[in-house]
């Protein structure tokens, strides 16, 4: 059955360092999406990408963050300069989409990456 | 802005039994809800979707119900067994938008 991938699993980085986060969505989803989990609390989305584009993005989605579809495969995260409230499991998801409607609800879920920011 | 709540943060049921999971929300009613399981360390994994227009929806011993007027749905495990113990998520779509809201998750565990 096709899955969502997602590496590294796990992530230690500086605080004010650059990381970057890869996904590969199911391959003939359309809707990209990262959401992430502080520990103990719940998921929150950051960002849905759809046909080269940002199509929604929430207020923690600032500056420091950004995404690129660099190649037909591959879906990226970058934060550029790290804090330490950035600590979190980062989730990729990815979608259907159709011409009717231009996204498809169920959402299929990466195992996540364990950001750690010291 | 919208609030989800989930009944309780953990619900410990005998093994064989039903358990029931409540999610409520305030305001705004959803295009659609969704329920997911996630295993500690682990990303969601998606169950069961609802639309609005839906009152009940089944899949092997899970089913999903959906109360507008109450602005509630419950999730059913029947026939309950250890290998169902997890967390469960709530997650409410709008057709404005294409993100999911996530409730906090109920934690439950079956006992054998």
């Amino acid at each position: 059955e096709p899955e969502v991938t997602q590496t590294p699993s796990h992530q230690v980085t500086q605080m004010g360092q650059e990381v970057i986060l890869r996904c590969v969505p199911i391959s003939n989803h359309l809707y990209f999406y990262w959401y992430r989990q502080i520990l103990g609390q719940k998921v929150e989305f950051l960002v849905s990408f759809y046909n080269n584009e940002i199509s929604e993005k929430s207020e923690i989605f600032d500056d420091q963050f950004s995404v690129e579809r660099p190649d037909g495969s591959n879906f990226t995260l970058k934060i550029r300069s790290t804090k330490l409230e950035d600590s979190a499991m980062y989730f990729c998801a990815s979608s259907e989409g159709t011409a009717r409607r231009s996204y498809q609800e169920t959402q299929y879920f990466g195992p996540g990456t364990r950001l750690l920011v010291l | 802005s919208q609030k989800i709540e989930q009944n309780s943060e953990a619900l410990n049921i005998q093994e064989g039994k039903t358990a029931t999971l409540t999610c409520n929300y305030t305001n705004y009613s959803p295009a659609y809800l969704q329920w997911y399981r996630q295993d500690p360390g682990r990303g969601p994994v998606f169950l069961l979707l609802i639309r609005e227009n839906e009152k009940e929806k089944r899949k092997e011993r899970l089913k999903v119900t959906f109360d507008t007027t109450l602005k509630q749905s419950l999730f059913h495990i029947t026939a309950s067994q250890p290998a169902d113990s997890a967390t469960y998520l709530c997650a409410l779509g709008y057709s404005s938008a294409s993100k999911i809201i996530f409730g906090s998750g109920t934690r439950l565990s079956i006992r054998p």
